[in-house]
Parts: structure tokens; sequence; C-alpha cells
């Protein structure tokens, strides 16, 4: 089993829409979680922490769920701009705080 | 600040040569990650330095690859001899770590070095 699964989509969703992907790990001691953002043919760049009791950024909410070893991100009123690639990371705990990628789900917003 | 400065952006070659890339992390960073992306198998870490040492470099496919870090603000990743399979974009990123803090500093990535081997 991979260290961090998620969706490959491509989910395609209309401007507006609400959209969640989820990400689930492997290790239960999994201390940190993130989303990162990966524009097509760009680098990867940090979306958002992931905290324990839920976190929001404007139109992006991330969620941590520990008990079933997930994440999730939901993403309101989507807008063309956010059509991209969105990579779970988690950070193990122990000896150096191994951080490891999802291989991201893809989104496209239609007009 | 710059950011992470890779290079080349891009790097075709033939089978069997030598290809090393380049990486200028982000001044006063103390950690460096060279990682690989492929359509198939996302982004995969190659090996990970921290205060130029290399801590884990489990990721690296075979001995045909190596790195190194010799001061703070360099780091090399080379391929030798390199093979079609190699061909990929391989990115390096640079983050402040703090010592016993559960909270990993952001990664900061460059924009890549996009190899194709023929």
């Amino acid at each position: 089993r991979k260290e961090v699964e998620q969706d490959p989509g491509p989910f395609n969703v209309p401007e507006g829409a609400t959209v969640a992907f989820n990400c689930t790990y492997s290790n239960s001691a999994s201390q940190s979680f993130f989303w990162y953002r990966q524009d097509c043919r760009k680098e990867p760049k940090l979306l958002m922490s992931v905290y324990s009791s839920g976190n929001e950024d404007g139109r992006f909410t991330a969620q941590l769920n520990r008990a079933s070893q997930y994440i999730s991100l939901l993403i309101r009123d989507s807008k063309l701009s956010d059509s991209a690639t969105y990579l779970c990371v988690v950070k193990n705990s122990g000896g150096y705080q191994k951080v490891t990628f999802g291989t991201g789900t893809k989104l496209q917003v239609i007009p | 600040d710059a950011g992470v400065i890779q290079s080349p952006r891009h790097e075709v070659t033939e089978m069997g040569q030598e290809v090393t890339l380049r990486c200028k992390p982000i001044s006063g960073h103390n950690s460096l990650f060279w990682y690989r992306q492929t359509m198939m198998r996302g982004l995969e870490l190659l090996i990970y330095f921290n205060n130029n040492v290399p801590i884990d470099d489990s990721g690296m496919p075979e001995d045909r690859f190596s790195a190194k870090m010799p001061n703070a603000s360099f780091s090399t990743l080379k391929i030798q001899p390199s093979e079609p399979r190699d061909s990929a974009v391989y990115f390096c990123a640079s983050s402040l770590l703090v010592p016993g803090s559960i909270l990993t500093g952001e990664l900061f990535f460059g924009e890549g070095s996009r190899l194709t081997v023929l």
C-alpha cells in the first residue's frame, strides 16, 4: 500500500461548483499534513497546512480525520484559476520526519 | 529572495551520457530535497540533506545516481550513465526545519530540470 494515496481524477467541475478531494495515509504516526498545488508544468507550492481541528482559508477548507487516516480539501465557488493538480503531503514522525507527497488529484474547472 | 534556483531547465541527452543537475537552495535554509516527478509515479523523494549531510538516500534508484552537497548553497544530482527511463522532471526543494518541531517548514521548490534521455 502506498504511504499516501489520492484519486488522480481528473475532476471536471463547472465554475461556481463545490468540489472535494480526499487523501488517505498509511502511517498512523504521521504528524503533519499539507495540501500543495501544482500548476501545469510548474513546481508545487504550498496551498495550506491541515490542522487537527480543521481550518479554512477563504474558499478552501481542509479537514483531518486521524481515526480514519484521511485528509480532505474542499473548494467552494470554484474559479477557472483553481484548475491545477492538488498534492496531499504527509510528514511522518521519527528520525528526520520524512515528507511524502501523494501523486495528486487533477482539477479542471470548466467555464 | 531569488528562491530555489535549478539548472539546467531542460536537458536532452543520449543514453549513456553523464547528466549533472544543479541546485542553489534559499539562503538560510538547512534542508535540501531532490525529487523526481513522472506521470506514472508522481513526486518521488530521491535524497534529503540536512545541514549538508545526506540523511535519507533510500529513494535513489540505483548506483547510477549520486548526489552531493559540498556547502550550504549548492547541491548536485548526477546520473551516470543515463538511461531513457531516467527521463523525468527533477525538482530541488529547500526548507528550514526546526529541530524538535513537529511542524515541517514549508518546502520551496525550484522550477525543475526537465530531463529527456534518448
